[in-house]
Formats: C-alpha cells, sequence, structure tokens
C-alpha cells in the first residue's frame, strides 16, 4: 500500500495568513493526488484533483502544487470558514489512501 | 446537481452483516464509478471499495474478504455489504461519485453505524 502522511498534524493561524499543509507519499502516485476539506460534523468536500486542478465552486485563494512524492495544498489568505480538517488522497493505485489529516484552526 | 443519499441500519450486532444502499438522484449511475469511504468517530477517512455498473469492483484488500458491493441501474443505487463486523468497523459511511478524474467529487451526507451488542 502507498501510505500518505501529512504535515503538520494540526496548526494555528490568524485570519489573513498563508497556510500551507504537506502531503508526502511512500513511492510516486504521480498527479494521482487530491484534497478534501472537511468541516466538523459534514462530508469531506473536494478542493483540488490531479494535485494542481480546482475543483469548480473553490475559492481561489486554494492551490495546489507537486507531483510525484511530494505536494502542497496553501491557502493564500486564511478565512475564519476555513476551519476545518484537511485529507489528501492518492488515487495512483489500489488501494486508494488517505492522509491523516490536518487540522486548521484560527488563532 | 447530483444528490446521494445513505440509508440502512444505524446499529448492526458484532458478527451480523452491515448493509447500506445509496440512492443517486439528479444523475445516471451508468455514468460514473461510485466509492464507499468510512470514517471511525474522531478519526480519519478509509476507502472501502469502488464500482462502476460494469466491470468488476475494486475492494480495499484490508476488507476484501469481508466486503460485497453491488449496482443497481434500475433504481439507479448502489449497495455495500461488510460481513462479520466487530467493533473497530463502527463509523460514518459515506457513498461517493467519482468526478472524472479519479477524485471522490459528490459525497453523500454519511450514516453513522455502530456495531455493539
Amino acid at each position: 500500500d502507498i501510505q500518505m502522511t501529512q504535515s503538520p498534524s494540526s496548526l494555528s493561524a490568524s485570519v489573513g495568513d498563508r497556510v500551507t499543509i504537506a502531503c508526502r507519499a511512500s513511492q510516486s502516485v504521480g498527479s494521482f493526488l487530491s484534497w478534501y476539506q472537511q468541516k466538523p460534523g459534514k462530508a469531506p468536500n473536494l478542493l483540488m484533483y490531479a494535485a494542481s486542478s480546482l475543483q469548480t465552486g473553490v475559492p481561489s485563494r486554494f492551490s495546489g502544487s507537486g507531483s510525484g512524492t511530494d505536494f502542497i495544498l496553501t491557502i493564500s489568505s486564511l478565512q475564519p470558514e476555513d476551519v476545518a480538517s484537511y485529507y489528501c488522497l492518492q488515487s495512483f493505485s489500489t488501494p486508494w489512501t488517505f492522509g491523516q489529516g490536518t487540522e486548521v484552526e484560527i488563532k | 446537481q447530483v444528490l446521494l443519499q445513505e440509508s440502512g441500519p444505524g446499529l448492526v450486532k458484532p458478527s451480523e452483516t452491515l448493509s447500506l444502499i445509496c440512492t443517486v438522484s439528479g444523475g445516471s449511475i451508468g455514468s460514473s464509478y461510485w466509492s464507499w469511504i468510512r470514517q471511525p468517530p474522531g478519526k480519519g477517512l478509509e476507502w472501502i471499495a469502488y464500482m462502476s455498473y460494469s466491470g468488476s469492483p475494486n475492494y480495499n484488500p484490508s476488507l476484501k474478504s469481508r466486503v460485497t458491493t453491488s449496482v443497481d441501474t434500475s433504481k439507479n443505487q448502489f449497495s455495500l455489504k461488510l460481513s462479520s463486523v466487530i467493533a473497530a468497523d463502527t463509523a460514518v459511511y459515506y457513498c461517493v461519485r467519482h468526478a472524472s478524474t479519479s477524485s471522490l467529487g459528490y459525497w453523500g451526507r454519511g450514516t453513522l453505524v455502530t456495531v455493539s451488542s
């Protein structure tokens, strides 16, 4: 199985800050990497697909980069509504595997 | 807009079979791939399986011996059966429609299934 490791596990930042979340794969997943936002009590929501493509309807302050084994999700200017857990997912090979999640809070 | 709704018992006894149905509206079940994802309370996400109306399903090897899925195009539904459940199978179960790019585009609201006697 491909292991996905996210860092940090949690972070606290101020409104307007630039926030980055890293996701590392144990072997190359090409660009088969997507990012999800999950607010408390809600289902996850697709933010980014193919590592760097913004899903329709997602604010442009979200961006993704990377390929192979190292990926980054960036929130350019953190907003209060961005408080959530964020997960990466590799769909390069089965079993598809998620990172363990990153909790984002407002300082 | 595609909507997905999970349904099934919220409580299952240990050693019994968990059975869930996902009803799809706003789109044809024959037009995409579909997955089941689960999330134990307070924990992360786990991919269980994906399937389409044609072709063989693909199961997570960690659950493969206990999982069965099916697609019913006449009802626009797909289903999950997980046999011999244990307490560790307690989770919110989500049904999901894939986006075209091997990502999970449309999620149901999820249903909590508790395994307990």
